[in-house]
């Protein structure tokens, strides 16, 4: 049974970085067939995906666009984890981040995380 | 980005009548591999996304059968046959045919009247 439980703070200061962890049981972070990512939902822009990694013969990184020069995500395979850091922070990142599986073959989040809500604010 | 159009936004039903929710893309969601990625996802206050169908049609594990999913190409339904109080919550469409920012439709509130 796949899950994924996250890790971090729920208060960042703008300017500041924000930092998650999602560990991981029941799959490996260096799968060949899935796929990590990070959506994060907010009133605003809804559910919005934020990015991924995934490894296919060597690590891949793929971002949105919105999110491209502060978004960095990494693969630890020591721990079978991967991280979200965001930086700097600005209040309209203020939302519930979840990390989420993409399966081998359906292209969709079968697995999420239980979320975590981030205030940026001081 | 390809964007995902929920209707209704709001949908009242009564205990055990059926429901039924529209979403379309502004892209086909026919993937180059033949396969059509359009998923369903329910969000139950306070809790995470739950995925209840991938593929158009194709149930997760644990899902009840009162759901289904059908369409093609850019018109996509998800229909409850016979609404329950569990029910409640909010519903997604999502596309993964276009990678890697998979979108998702501004989400469709059901309530019980």
């Amino acid at each position: 049974q796949v899950q994924l439980q996250q890790s971090g703070p729920g208060l960042v200061e703008p300017s500041q970085t924000l930092s998650l962890t999602c560990a991981i049981s029941g799959d490996s972070v260096s799968s060949n067939t899935a796929a990590w990512n990070w959506i994060r939902q907010s009133p605003s822009r809804g559910l919005e995906w934020l990015g991924r990694t995934y490894y296919r013969s060597r690590w891949e990184f793929d971002y949105a666009a919105s999110m491209k020069g502060r978004i960095s995500i990494y693969p630890d395979t020591s721990k079978n984890q991967f991280s979200l850091q965001l930086r700097p922070v600005i209040p309209e990142d203020t939302g519930i981040y979840y990390c989420a599986r993409d399966p081998p073959d359906d292209q969709g989040y079968d697995k999420w995380g239980q979320g975590t809500l981030v205030t940026v604010s001081s | 980005d390809v964007v995902m159009t929920q209707f209704p936004l709001s949908l009242p039903v009564t205990l055990g009548q059926p429901a039924s929710i529209s979403c379309r893309s502004s892209q086909s969601l026919v993937h180059r591999d033949g396969n059509t990625y359009l998923n369903w996802f329910q969000q139950r206050p306070g809790q995470s996304p739950r995925r209840l169908i991938y593929k158009v049609s194709n149930r997760d594990s644990g899902v009840p059968d009162r759901f289904s999913g059908s369409g093609s190409g850019t018109d996509f339904t998800l229909k409850i046959s016979r609404v329950e109080a569990e029910d409640v919550g909010v519903y997604y469409c999502m596309q993964g045919a276009h990678w890697p920012a998979y979108t998702f439709g501004q989400g469709t509130k059901l309530e019980i009247k």
